[in-house]
């Protein structure tokens, strides 16, 4: 089973509309993170945003929001007012377990386009 | 500004012939990582290191080896490259606790002719 699923292999968004990426993840530990990265065409990774499993507010770092439903195991990407410098791939990403371990699953990605 | 730096950006090679890749940080971080990301794929994990500690994949191919000269640099071995070894090879580095994010270099796309 995959741990990390985003089902949303493209999406299309008007600029300055806010647009959700889905992610979903498996696992069974009580310690894990979920992030998000963004990837443009030049492929750099951009790290947009973290949420920790014992956090209970969601996650904000500017435009982006992290929508965390714990008991769903979901962890989606809300971007508000799109702008076309959004067009990317975005990927979801999941550490598991205590603090040994330092290795990111990631999902599939999303690639996002943002119309003008 | 802190950063991390791969060099080079483009890299071609011939089937068989040893390329090294090249990773270097400024931002002290323990943990330094070496993904594979073929076109359209999520990152893969090859190997990273804690510190001098070298963590492989188990699914990582003998052909991928890895050094660590310091905490600063850390290089990408492939003995030798096969077709598909082309893809965008990526070096992050992680501050650990509390959140472990990865900062991620700009990658270094090889092609293998």
């Amino acid at each position: 089973a995959q741990k990390i699923t985003q089902t949303q292999p493209g999406m299309f968004v008007q600029e300055k509309e806010a647009v959700t990426l889905d992610c979903t993840y498996d696992t069974s530990d009580q310690s894990y993170g979920l992030f998000w990265y963004k990837q443009p065409s030049s492929g750099e990774m951009i790290f947009l945003i973290y949420q920790g499993s014992y956090d209970e507010q969601n996650a904000t770092e500017g435009r982006y929001s992290l929508n965390f439903q714990k008991a769903r195991k979901s962890a989606n990407l809300v971007i508000s007012a799109s702008q076309l410098g959004d067009s990317a791939m975005y990927f979801c990403a999941m550490r598991e377990g205590g603090g040994s371990n330092y290795k990111l699953t990631f999902g599939k990605g999303t690639l996002l386009t943002v119309n003008p | 500004d802190a950063m991390v730096i791969q060099n080079p950006r483009y890299q071609v090679t011939q089937f068989g012939k040893p390329v090294t890749l090249s990773c270097s940080q400024t931002l002290n971080h323990n943990v330094m990582y070496w993904y594979q990301q073929k076109s359209s794929q999520a990152p893969k994990l090859l190997f990273h290191y804690y510190d001098k500690d070298f963590n492989n994949e188990a699914d990582t191919p003998d052909n991928f080896q890895s050094r660590r000269p310091n905490t600063s640099f850390c290089f990408l071995d492939i003995r030798s490259p096969g077709l598909g070894d082309a893809a965008m090879y990526l070096c992050a580095t992680s501050r650990g606790p509390p959140s472990y994010e990865q900062y991620f270099g700009p990658g270094t796309r090889l092609t293998v002719t």
